[in-house]
C-alpha cells in the first residue's frame, strides 16, 4: 500500500542543525516534495527532489535515495522562525501527491 | 497579487446545511485540488481537476462535489454537511503542463466547523 512516514515531533536548539527524515512506500514515484507549514497558515514549497542526491538551497537542504525510499530535510543555523510543521509528499503520477502527516519542529532558545 | 483566494476563511455550519467553499486562482494553472487537513493526519485529497471541464475523485470524495467550469474557479460543495466534515480545507493549484515540478500553490485555507 501507500505509506509515508515521518516523525511526529522534533525539538532542536536555535543555531543548531536538525535532520527530518521521511520514508515512503508508494506505487509510483515522480518526485518528492518538502513543504513548510506554520501554525494556522497554508503549506509553502521548500524543495523538490526527483534524482538521488542532495539539493541545497540556502540554510535548507534535501536529500533523496530512491532505492531506499528515503529522504531527509536538513535545516542549518536554526532560527526561531523555523518552528513549523514540515510535510513530506511523494508525487506518484503527473499530478497527485501522497502526503505524510508532517513533523512538528519546535525550536528552543 | 497573483495567487489563490479562498472564501470564506472560517464558517460555522449546522449539520444538514449545504455549503460551498470558493476557490479562485489567477495563475492560469491547469490543475486544481481540494484537500482537507485534520490533526494528526496528512493532507487528504478530496477532488481534483487536471484541466477545465474535467474533475476526478481523490482519497476522500464522499459527501463532496466539485465543478470546473473555467480555468480559474474550482468550488467545493458539501451537499448536506455532517460533523465529520469539520476540518481545514485547502485549495491548491499546479501547472504541470510546462514540464516543471508540479509544485503546488495553496490558498490560505477555510476552517469549517459543522455542529
Amino acid at each position: 500500500g501507500q505509506n509515508i512516514d515521518q516523525p511526529t515531533e522534533m525539538t532542536a536548539t536555535e543555531g543548531a542543525i536538525v535532520q527530518i527524515n521521511c520514508t515512503y512506500q508508494t506505487s509510483g514515484f515522480n518526485g518528492l516534495f518538502w513543504y513548510q507549514q506554520h501554525a494556522g497558515e497554508a503549506p509553502t514549497f521548500l524543495s523538490y527532489n526527483v534524482l538521488d542526491g542532495l539539493e541545497e538551497k540556502g540554510r535548507f537542504s534535501s536529500f533523496l535515495s530512491r532505492s531506499k525510499g528515503y529522504s531527509y530535510l536538513l535545516l542549518k543555523e536554526l532560527q526561531m522562525k523555523d518552528s513549523a510543521s514540515y510535510l513530506c509528499a511523494v508525487k506518484e503520477g503527473n499530478y497527485q501527491l501522497i502526503w505524510g502527516a508532517g513533523t512538528k519542529l519546535i525550536i528552543k532558545p | 497579487i497573483a495567487g489563490i483566494t479562498q472564501a470564506p476563511t472560517s464558517q460555522i455550519l449546522a449539520a444538514g446545511r449545504r455549503m460551498t467553499l470558493r476557490c479562485t486562482q489567477d495563475m492560469r494553472h491547469n490543475a486544481m485540488y481540494w484537500y482537507r487537513q485534520d490533526l494528526g493526519l496528512g493532507l487528504r485529497l478530496i477532488h481534483y481537476s487536471n484541466t477545465a471541464g474535467t474533475t476526478g475523485k481523490g482519497e476522500v470524495p464522499d459527501g463532496y462535489s466539485v465543478s470546473r467550469a473555467n480555468t480559474d474557479d474550482f468550488p467545493l460543495t458539501l451537499a448536506s454537511a455532517v460533523p465529520s466534515q469539520t476540518s481545514v480545507y485547502f485549495c491548491a493549484s499546479s501547472d504541470s503542463g510546462r514540464g516543471d515540478t508540479g509544485e503546488l500553490f495553496f490558498g490560505e485555507g477555510s476552517r469549517l466547523t459543522v455542529l
